[in-house]
């Protein structure tokens, strides 16, 4: 069974980058797609971006082009997310996610986040 | 981007009651549309998969249709524990999106 352990709370000054782990326990992180979630306060939920397995790429959504960065590291089974150039609308909580998938004939593919960290709270205040 | 738009944005309900959530894409989407339950203070729960499949430890009394641009959310017999907002999510393009939310409060 996955697990995610997400790293913790970060304080930030406008202009700086933060760098958010989510590691992975049960599964290594080659067998499986992580995506990326935040929820600013008192707002709904807003997908970032994540690994896309069915071209091998990492896709980000429009809005953070140019200033987030998704990597892993295998030799840890840890995932990371870089938001850079902060600003006060950055303040939020950063979710991991899991990708999970459902085969169906003839071969389409459904896919859903399964499994969730607990989330990091990330503030930036000057 | 597809826009998805859940409605109503609230909803006030009783225990027992039966509950629909509706949400709608801005472009046809197939089956590829997942809902989503959050608690204050807590990380999204998947419930729902591919329109209609339930995820496992999921109850029953929550149901998942539609395909295309109109899908649904019900659950049969609202219980205590359900009283929580809940999301959709489109996987259908490449660059997911959710709903603005549908937040299920106590009448």
């Amino acid at each position: 069974q996955v697990q995610l352990v997400q790293s913790g709370a970060e304080v930030k000054k406008p202009g700086a980058s933060v760098k958010v782990s989510c590691k992975v326990s049960g599964y290594t992180l080659t067998e499986l797609s992580m995506h990326w979630v935040r929820q600013a306060p008192g707002k709904g939920l807003e997908w970032m971006g994540g690994f896309d397995p069915e071209d091998g790429e990492t896709i980000y959504a429009q809005k953070f082009q140019g200033r987030v960065t998704m990597t892993e590291d295998t030799s840890t089974d840890t995932a990371y997310m870089e938001l850079s150039s902060l600003r006060s609308e950055d303040t939020a909580v950063y979710y991991c996610a899991t990708v999970g998938r459902l085969v169906t004939y003839p071969a389409t593919a459904y896919y859903y986040m399964d499994v969730w960290g607990k989330g990091t709270t990330v503030t930036v205040s000057s | 981007d597809i826009q998805m738009t859940q409605s109503p944005s609230s909803l006030s309900a009783s225990v027992g009651d039966r509950v629909t959530i509706t949400c709608r894409a801005s472009q046809s989407i197939s089956s590829y549309l997942n809902w989503y339950q959050q608690k204050p203070g807590k990380a999204p729960k998947l419930l729902i998969y591919a329109a209609s499949s339930l995820q496992s430890g999921v109850p029953s009394r929550f149901s998942g249709s539609g395909s295309g641009t109109d899908f649904t959310l019900t659950i049969s017999s609202l219980q205590p524990e359900d009283f929580a907002t809940y999301y959709c999510q489109q996987s259908y393009s490449t660059l997911w999106t959710f709903g603005q939310g549908t937040k299920l409060e106590i009448k």
